[in-house]
Order: structure tokens, then C-alpha cells, then sequence
């Protein structure tokens, strides 16, 4: 069974500050993706990474890819509070279904 | 371009009834996706159907089950309702090509279900 871990589980931090959250498995994925999920909305893709180590940045938000394409990182540099929410890791799995981490919940304190 | 859309947003049913959730996909999607989310946790995959067949399952007893409709809208049915299967529940729908590894998954808003 492929599973995900996400760490930390809760995240609280003021703004400005920087933050990193971490998604590993024991398993090799053929992509990543992370999503944010606002309260009473469905997860909304922010980025897929799909080769070992892939460095995507979006804006204020860098996204690395492990070597082994197990694990998978997200920096977001000079939170703000509109980056508040739950931040899911999602893997794509040899039968190409996507299952999701636990998330970690985010909340930057203006 | 119409996004996902769910019905209903809320429900409220009684432990041991039946529940039938309702998925739109996205214009051009021809797979659907359902997961349970718990609150506080991430979404769990139920099952995925592409072309009218279920292809794919998570961990969930049979009593959960789902229909997919020639025009790809989708619906997840709940039989014998339990307690636990109070949780947020998503559709996503997408598109299945020969390089789908990075077509993404487009979620509705869910549907909150209380099991009293």
C-alpha cells in the first residue's frame, strides 16, 4: 500500500516568516502534486512535479522534488494570511490513481 | 467552462438509511473520482470510474458503490449509513489521455453528510 506522510500536522506563524512542510513515502511516485484546500471548498491544485529532483517555483511558494521521488517539499517564503489553509501532497500511484497525504494545516497570523 | 458541481451541499441522514450523492463533471473531463474527507484530515479515495466502469478502488467496504453517466456526471451511493461516514465528500473529475500522469484533479465543493 502506497502511503503518505505529511509533516508538520499544524503550522502556526507570523507574517512574514518563512515556512517549509514535507511530504515523504516509502514509495516511488511517478508524480507529486500540492493542493490547498480552503475551509468548505474542495482542494485546489497549486503544482505537479514529475522528475527527480524538479525545482518549480510559483511566486512565493518553491516546490522540490526528491531525487528518488519519494519525498517532496514545499517553501513558502514571506507568509501571508491569504496563504492560510490545509496543504495536501498528492501522489499518483502505479495504477494512476491519486491518493493524498494527511495535509498540514497552515495559519499565518497577521 | 463549467466547473465541478455537487448536490447537495449539506445532508443530514439517520444511522442505517441510504444516501445518494450527485457529481458534474467539468466540461471535457471523462473520469471521476470520489473521496472522504474526515475533518481535519486529508481525503481518502473511494474509487474512480473513467468511461462508465469503476477502475479503481480505495480501502471501503461494498456498501459505498458509484455510477458513472454517458455524459460523465457520477453519483456515489451509501448503503446501511454508519456513524464514521459523517465527512466531507468529494468529487473530482479529470481527463485520462496516453501522459495523464500530469492531468490534474478538479474538485467540487463537496458535500457535508451528518450521520445522527
Amino acid at each position: 500500500t502506497q502511503l503518505l506522510e505529511q509533516s508538520p500536522q499544524f503550522l502556526s506563524i507570523q507574517e512574514g516568516e518563512n515556512l517549509t512542510v514535507y511530504c515523504n513515502s516509502s514509495s516511488v511516485f511517478s508524480s507529486l502534486q500540492w493542493y490547498r484546500q480552503e475551509p468548505g471548498e474542495g482542494p485546489v491544485l497549486l503544482v505537479t512535479v514529475v522528475t527527480g529532483g524538479e525545482v518549480k517555483k510559483l511566486k512565493r511558494l518553491t516546490f522540490q522534488f526528491g531525487d528518488a521521488r519519494k519525498d517532496s517539499s514545499l517553501h513558502i517564503t514571506a507568509a501571508q494570511p491569504g496563504d492560510t489553509g490545509l496543504y495536501l501532497c498528492a501522489g499518483k500511484t502505479s495504477y494512476d490513481k491519486v491518493i493524498f497525504g494527511p495535509g498540514t494545516s497552515l495559519s499565518v497570523i497577521p | 467552462e463549467t466547473g465541478v458541481t455537487q448536490s447537495p451541499t449539506h445532508l443530514i441522514k439517520t444511522r442505517g438509511q441510504q444516501v445518494t450523492l450527485r457529481c458534474s463533471s467539468q466540461s471535457g473531463h471523462n473520469t471521476v473520482s470520489w473521496y472522504q474527507q474526515a475533518l481535519g484530515q486529508g481525503p481518502q479515495f473511494i474509487f474512480q470510474y473513467y468511461r462508465e466502469e469503476e477502475n479503481g478502488r480505495g480501502n471501503f467496504p461494498p456498501r459505498f458503490s458509484g455510477l458513472q453517466f454517458p455524459n460523465y456526471s457520477s453519483e456515489l451511493n451509501v448503503n446501511a449509513l454508519e456513524l464514521d461516514d459523517s465527512a466531507l465528500y468529494l468529487c473530482a473529475s479529470s481527463t485520462a489521455t496516453g501522459s495523464s500522469y500530469n492531468s490534474p484533479l478538479h474538485f467540487g465543493n463537496g458535500t457535508r453528510l451528518t450521520v445522527t
